[in-house]
């Protein structure tokens, strides 16, 4: 079955730390992964896909097929970065658009 | 700009009435969905709807039902509301093909007393 989870939580770090979230997959064939984000009071919103090999917001994210990982690293964390961040999985051969979701992390940055 | 909206932001209603909520979007987005959103658990996937009349059950669809009469609108119905029906609901619409980008509503927090 597919399955995404984050293990964590809450993660809370300091400004100008490195945050790495972390996320892990389970599907037989080819997913496509992106990272969500709802900041307070705001709409959840794409922060970034896999298939883009972009960097947003100084966050970075690699498919790692082997370990089934997505993390999502940031060098150093800003206070505006604290927010609450989803993992998804959506079929590679899927044109519905469907998506599966982690348990999600709150990203806390303190100053 | 686009746009997913959702009729209702915060709705108290009590156990056993039927609750109807709302979504429309302008993108005109073949596929829409319903997922709930509680803390520790995630987005979960209530119903989704690829066409107009078509509809699928997602991961939870015990105690909702959905309509897609015209492209733009889906609604959630929850027949007859219960306290652990008490979340948040979001309305998402994405467009065929893979690699398109889901925009998601803003919310609608249903309190069920």
């Amino acid at each position: 079955a597919q399955r995404v989870t984050q293990p964590e939580k809450l993660l809370s770090v300091f400004k100008g730390a490195p945050v790495e979230l972390k996320c892990n997959y389970s599907y037989s064939g080819s997913p496509e992964l992106f990272w969500y984000v709802q900041y307070s009071r705001q709409r959840l919103q794409l922060l970034l896909r896999h298939i883009s090999r972009e960097s947003i917001k100084g966050f970075t994210a690699d498919l790692n097929k082997g370990e089934t990982s997505f993390h999502l690293k940031k060098p150093f964390a800003q206070e505006e970065d604290s927010a609450m961040y989803y993992c998804a999985l959506r079929q590679g051969a899927s044109n519905t658009g469907k998506l599966i979701f982690g348990q999600g992390t709150t990203l806390q940055v303190k100053p | 700009d686009v746009k997913v909206t959702q009729s209702s932001r915060y709705l108290v209603k009590r156990t056993g009435e039927k609750v109807f909520l709302e979504c429309v979007q302008d993108m005109d987005h073949e596929n829409m969905f319903w997922y709930r959103q509680d803390p520790g658990l995630g987005l979960r996937l209530i119903y989704f709807s690829y066409d107009v009349k078509m509809k699928e059950k997602g991961d939870i669809p015990e105690g909702y039902s959905v309509s897609r009469e015209k492209k733009e609108r889906f609604s959630l119905i929850l027949e007859s509301a219960s306290t652990n029906q008490t979340s948040m609901y979001l309305c998402a619409s994405t467009s065929w093909g893979s690699g398109n980008t889901i925009y998601f509503g803003e919310g609608s927090w249903l309190t069920v007393v």
